[in-house]
C-alpha cells in the first residue's frame, strides 16, 4: 500500500541552527501538507502546497518557516533559526484532491536544545 | 472559527470492554469528519470517516455515527483488544474552503489483559 514517507524520523538541533525536514508523498498526490504536534497539545496545520506554491498557511508559518518540492517526489519543510519552542513532532501528509482525508507520514520530531 | 473538541484522556480498559471516546466540533459551514489512530512509533492513521449528517463511518469494529443536532462524531467500539492501544484523534475538514484539518487533543487509550 502507498505510504507517505519522512526522514528522519528524530532530530535534535541547536537553537538558531537550520534545519531540514523531508517527506516523500503518496506518488499521484498533488495536495502536500505540514502539520506539527507540540508536546501535550493538538495537531496543528502549518501549511499546504499545491501546484508549486504554498496555497493556505497558518499564523504558525512565519517567515522561519518555507517549503519545497526540489523535485519530482521530495517535499522539504525548512526552519531557518530554530528556537526551543520549535520542538514538536512534525507530520507531513498528502491527499490526491482538497477537502478530503490526508494520508500522514509517520512523523519525525524535532528536539531544539 | 472551526474546532474539534475531544475527551481527554488517558484512558484505561480491560480487554473485551467497551469503548467510548467523545468528540464534539464546531464549524462555520458543512465538514467532513474523521477518526485517526497513531499506533507506537507510527504516524497518524486514518481509522474512518462521514462526510455528511447521519453518515456512520466504521472500520475494524470502531463505529462513529455523524450527529449533526448535537455536533459529535463519538468513537465506540463493542469489545476492545489489547492490539488497540494508542492515541486516537477526532479532526474534521470543510468540505468547501480552507482545506486543512481541524484535530482535537487524542486520547491514549491503554486496554490491559
Amino acid at each position: 500500500e502507498p505510504e507517505v514517507t519522512q526522514t528522519p524520523s528524530h532530530q535534535v538541533t541547536q537553537m538558531g541552527q537550520e534545519v531540514i525536514l523531508r517527506c516523500v508523498p503518496i506518488s499521484n498526490h498533488l495536495y502536500f501538507y505540514w502539520y506539527r504536534q507540540i508536546l501535550g497539545q493538538k495537531v496543528e496545520f502549518l501549511v499546504s502546497f499545491y501546484n508549486n506554491e504554498i496555497s493556505e498557511k497558518s499564523e504558525i508559518f512565519d517567515d522561519q518557516f518555507s517549503v519545497e518540492r526540489p523535485d519530482g517526489s521530495n517535499f522539504t519543510l525548512k526552519i531557518r533559526s530554530t528556537k526551543l519552542e520549535d520542538s514538536a513532532m512534525y507530520f507531513c501528509a498528502s491527499t490526491w484532491a482538497p477537502n478530503t482525508e490526508a494520508f500522514f507520514g509517520q512523523g519525525t520530531r524535532l528536539t531544539v536544545v | 472559527g472551526n474546532s474539534v473538541t475531544q475527551m481527554e484522556g488517558p484512558v484505561t480498559l480491560s480487554e473485551e470492554a467497551f469503548l467510548t471516546i467523545n468528540c464534539t466540533y464546531t464549524a462555520t459551514g458543512y465538514p467532513s469528519l474523521f477518526w485517526y489512530v497513531q499506533y507506537p512509533g507510527e504516524g497518524l492513521q486514518l481509522l474512518l470517516k462521514a462526510t455528511k449528517a447521519d453518515d456512520k463511518g466504521s472500520n475494524k469494529g470502531f463505529e462513529a455515527t455523524y450527529r449533526k443536532e448535537t455536533t459529535s462524531f463519538h468513537l465506540e467500539k463493542g469489545s476492545v483488544q489489547v492490539s488497540d492501544s494508542a492515541v486516537y484523534f477526532c479532526a474534521l475538514i470543510m468540505t468547501t474552503g480552507a482545506n486543512n484539518l481541524f484535530f482535537g487533543t487524542g486520547t491514549r487509550l491503554t486496554v490491559i489483559p
